[in-house]
């Protein structure tokens, strides 16, 4: 268990809905990251959140959005969902917002499969 | 082209072989280097990292690092089948502004 808790694990849903992927970061872990990973485009970067605030935004589509509650557990919002949308969403978390440097690790949650039929 | 580049695979080896996972990369800021595992249907674990050139061992994997090739590599001895999963690279630069990179990701197979 690497401290990092997303739910659901599993999603399977319909084109044109609208989801919540949840996260809650390793303790102490103040940024949060999500990624989604598909077999044709590997592990893209969508969002980072640092205790609360947005900090670099990656390739997310506008219909996607990503919120770091006061609590530190962050949900990530996907909406008009298309068939494209199938992949794995991952959640990370680390210390500080400089991820990988030095020993301010990434750690990965299990992730949520998201199916669109 | 990909900022960091790494064969898909599948690689298959028999257990108890050498195993070399490489990336290369263009960005010349890139610092440090991490190497994470991903099991089927999990998420991705921090394996190896590495801070600039040079080489680090920890039990039977080494991470290399060749900045002037923009080239890194991860070698596992006596592979083992529990060693079978997709090793991803992961790179980023000094700056604060930076973010992680990584790689496609390596499927690799050790059979028993």
């Amino acid at each position: 268990d690497s401290g990092v808790t997303q739910t659901p694990k599993h999603l399977i849903t319909a084109t044109g809905q609208r989801v919540t992927l949840r996260c809650s970061p390793r303790s102490g872990d103040l940024s949060v990251y999500w990624y989604q990973q598909s077999l044709d485009q590997g592990l893209q970067f969508l969002i980072q959140y640092y205790n609360g605030e947005e900090r670099a935004k990656g390739n997310i589509l506008e219909r996607f959005s990503a919120q770091q509650f006061p609590d530190l557990h962050s949900e990530l919002n996907l909406s008009s969902l298309e068939l494209g949308d199938s992949a794995l969403y991952f959640c990370a978390s680390s210390v500080s917002p400089q991820a990988g440097s030095g020993a301010n690790v990434l750690t990965f949650g299990a992730g949520s499969r998201l199916t669109v039929l | 082209q990909k900022e960091v580049e790494q064969d898909p695979g599948p690689l298959s080896v028999p257990e108890g072989a050498i195993v070399s996972l490489n990336c290369t990369y263009s960005n010349s800021a890139f610092q440090y280097f991490m190497w994470y595992r991903q099991y089927s249907r999990k998420g991705p674990e921090l394996l190896m990292y590495t801070y600039s050139s040079g080489n680090k061992e920890d039990g039977r994997f080494t991470a290399q690092v060749d900045k002037s090739s923009k080239y890194i590599s991860l070698f596992i001895r006596d592979s083992q089948p529990s060693d079978s999963a997709t090793y991803l690279c992961a790179m980023r630069g000094n700056n604060a502004g930076n973010m992680l990179t990584f790689g496609g990701g390596t499927r690799l197979m050790v059979k028993p």
